[in-house]
């Protein structure tokens, strides 16, 4: 148990429609990123937070959007969904947002879109 | 952005086999990162390599963090069943993002 929770762990829902997936990092952890994973791809960056300030921007659709909120959690907003929007997201936190290196990852949250 | 090259995509090896994979990158990078994935879970962080130059294991793991900070490869000795799964390497530079390179998938065949 890496410490990071995301809902929902599956998710299926219509092309057009929004969903928010949530996270919460480890205790203590003040940076969020936010990743895409597609059927056995890499991992695709989208955005990072630290501290409730986006920090760094990745490949992120303008369709997304993420933020922070003061407790930490954070919320990635996909609208307008598409049939490639289908994928793993994963969010992962660490305790710093500069170069410490170590992410530690929720167990992903799975979006199908129908 | 900053590209990861990450080689071979896979590999079917017999355990007891060692296994090494490579990643490179057109900018440098600060920290160097291998993490390992397994099936339905989130990348877990095996080494982290913060200087060029360096080397450090981690059991029957071995890393190395490229002198041109560009490049890093993973090895794996003695392979067993349990190293299968999907191998990420990774790299932080100085706008503070974490790049993946596309992973090499694993198999190890008893």
């Amino acid at each position: 148990d890496s410490g990071v929770t995301q809902t929902p762990k599956h998710l299926i829902t219509a092309t057009g429609q929004r969903v928010t997936l949530r996270c919460s990092p480890r205790s203590g952890d003040l940076s969020v990123y936010w990743y895409q994973q597609s059927l056995d791809q890499g991992l695709q960056f989208l955005i990072q937070y630290y501290n409730g300030e986006e920090r760094a921007k990745g490949n992120i659709l303008e369709r997304f959007s993420a933020q922070q909120f003061p407790d930490l959690h954070s919320e990635l907003n996909l609208s307008s969904l598409e049939l490639g929007d289908s994928a793993l997201y994963f969010c992962a936190s660490s305790v710093w947002g500069s170069n410490t290196g170590e992410l530690f990852f929720g167990e992903g949250s799975r979006l199908t879109v129908l | 952005g900053q590209q990861l090259n990450q080689s071979p995509q896979s590999m079917f090896i017999q355990e007891g086999e060692d296994v090494s994979m490579n990643c490179t990158s057109s900018s440098i990078f600060n920290t160097w990162l291998w993490y390992k994935q397994e099936p339905g879970e989130g990348p877990v962080l095996l080494i982290a390599l913060y200087k060029a130059g360096e080397l450090t294991s981690n059991g029957r793991l071995t890393a190395q963090f490229g002198i041109t900070r560009k490049d890093s490869f993973l090895n794996i000795s003695a392979s067993i069943p349990s190293d299968v799964g999907i191998y990420f390497c990774a790299g932080q530079g100085n706008n503070n993002d974490m790049r993946f390179g596309a992973g090499t998938r694993l198999t190890v065949k008893p």
